[in-house]
This record gives structure tokens, C-alpha cells and sequence, in this order.
């Protein structure tokens, strides 16, 4: 099965600066890679995801890149804020189910931390 | 818009007793459901699979006897932790497509 690994476990950063979270997969056949945050106690928010025909994504001060040569995925949050502080999981699938949802295996986790 | 309710957010119980917790998709049908289980600083583990009108697909190591999993209908999936011990409480938490439900926080006395 899939396996992901996800990388720093804890990142702390100065308000403004730049923050980059680095996953790599296994399975050659995923084709989906949701990025997710979650603040403590609740939901995990889904907040971008890139699809294995793309090689970057960018929303707002987010993106995500993608190089399925060497399977690996990345994160990154620019002028980063406060409100960012959380912890953010990546996750990848090898096929996305209509109708239904996709059957995620997630990464262990990163704690961001941004200081004032 | 879509959306997935999950009910209840936290509920304590008294060990060997059952707990039912319910996961419905909202403005949407959900064919498949997952269920994961997630401990304090850590990943979100699946659980099982739940299909609508079949059986679920339940991960290594997931007693199947002890999670049952039901999706009835196109909207409603239910995971009953029975016989519940205090080493089954956790933060359990449903999804549909890319969406979660809130989770449920069970603590076992």
C-alpha cells in the first residue's frame, strides 16, 4: 500500500516569512495529493490539492508542486501569518472515487508555528 | 454547499457499553464514506470503508466485530464502537470526497 512521509514533524517561522512542508509517496500510481489543516480539536480542513497531470498549484499565498519523477510533494505558505499556526497534513490517494470520496493516506504531521 | 455533519462531537461512556456515531453528507451523496481514528499529536489513521449497501472495507488490524460500520443510505454512514474500552477512546472522524465531518471525541470510564 501507500506509504507517506512527511517532513519537519515541527516548523517554526517569523511572521512574514516564507514556510515549506515536504511529503514523498510511494505507490507510483497516486494521482491526487491533498494538502489539509488542522487546528486543534477540529476538522481537518482541506486547503489545496494538485492532481498528478499538474506540476504546481498556487492559491493566494499557498502553493503546492508536485514532481512525480521523484515522488515527493510540497507545501508552501508566503507571508505567512499568525493564523497559519496549526498543524498541516499531506496526504495522497492512487485513485479518486465519484460519488463517494477518496481513500486518503496521510502523512504524520506538521506543527507550524508562526511567531509575532 | 457540501458538507459533512458528524454527530455526536463528544460523548462519554461507561466501558463495555456501545456507541453509535453518525456521519451524513449534506447536499451531496456519498457512495463511500472512510472512517479514521486519530490519537492526541498525531496522523489521521484509516479505519475502514464504508459502501453504501455493502459491507465495509475494514483496514489491518481494525476488528471488524468491534467497529461496526452501516451506510443505509446514499447520505448516512454509522460507526458503533462496541463494548467500548478505555483504550478505544480517541477522535474519530469521517470523510466524504475531500471533506471531513468534525469528529467525535469518545472518552471510555
Amino acid at each position: 500500500g501507500e506509504n507517506v512521509e512527511q517532513h519537519p514533524s515541527t516548523l517554526s517561522v517569523q511572521e512574514g516569512d516564507s514556510a515549506v512542508i515536504k511529503c514523498t509517496y510511494s505507490d507510483s500510481a497516486s494521482n491526487y495529493f491533498p494538502w489539509y489543516k488542522q487546528e486543534l480539536g477540529k476538522r481537518p480542513q482541506l486547503i489545496i490539492d494538485i492532481r498528478s497531470n499538474v506540476g504546481e498549484k498556487k492559491d493566494q499565498r499557498i502553493a503546492v508542486t508536485l514532481n512525480k519523477t521523484a515522488k515527493h510533494f510540497s507545501l508552501h505558505i508566503t507571508e505567512t501569518q499568525p493564523e497559519d499556526s496549526a498543524v498541516y497534513f499531506c496526504a495522497a490517494t492512487p485513485y479518486i472515487l465519484t460519488g463517494g470520496g477518496n481513500k486518503l493516506t496521510f502523512g504524520t504531521g506538521t506543527q507550524l508555528k508562526v511567531e509575532l | 454547499g457540501a458538507v459533512v455533519s458528524q454527530h455526536p462531537s463528544w460523548v462519554i461512556c461507561k466501558s463495555g457499553t456501545s456507541v453509535k456515531i453518525e456521519c451524513r453528507s449534506l447536499d451531496f451523496q456519498a457512495t463511500t464514506m472512510f472512517w479514521y481514528r486519530q490519537f492526541p499529536k498525531q496522523s489521521l489513521m484509516l479505519m475502514a470503508t464504508s459502501n453504501e449497501g455493502s459491507k465495509a472495507t475494514y483496514e489491518q488490524g481494525v476488528e471488524k466485530d468491534k467497529f461496526l460500520i452501516n451506510h443505509a443510505s446514499l447520505t448516512l454512514s454509522t460507526l458503533t464502537v462496541t463494548s467500548a474500552h478505555p483504550e478505544d477512546s480517541s477522535f474519530y472522524i469521517c470523510s466524504a470526497r475531500e471533506l471531513f465531518g468534525s469528529g467525535t471525541r469518545l472518552t471510555v470510564v
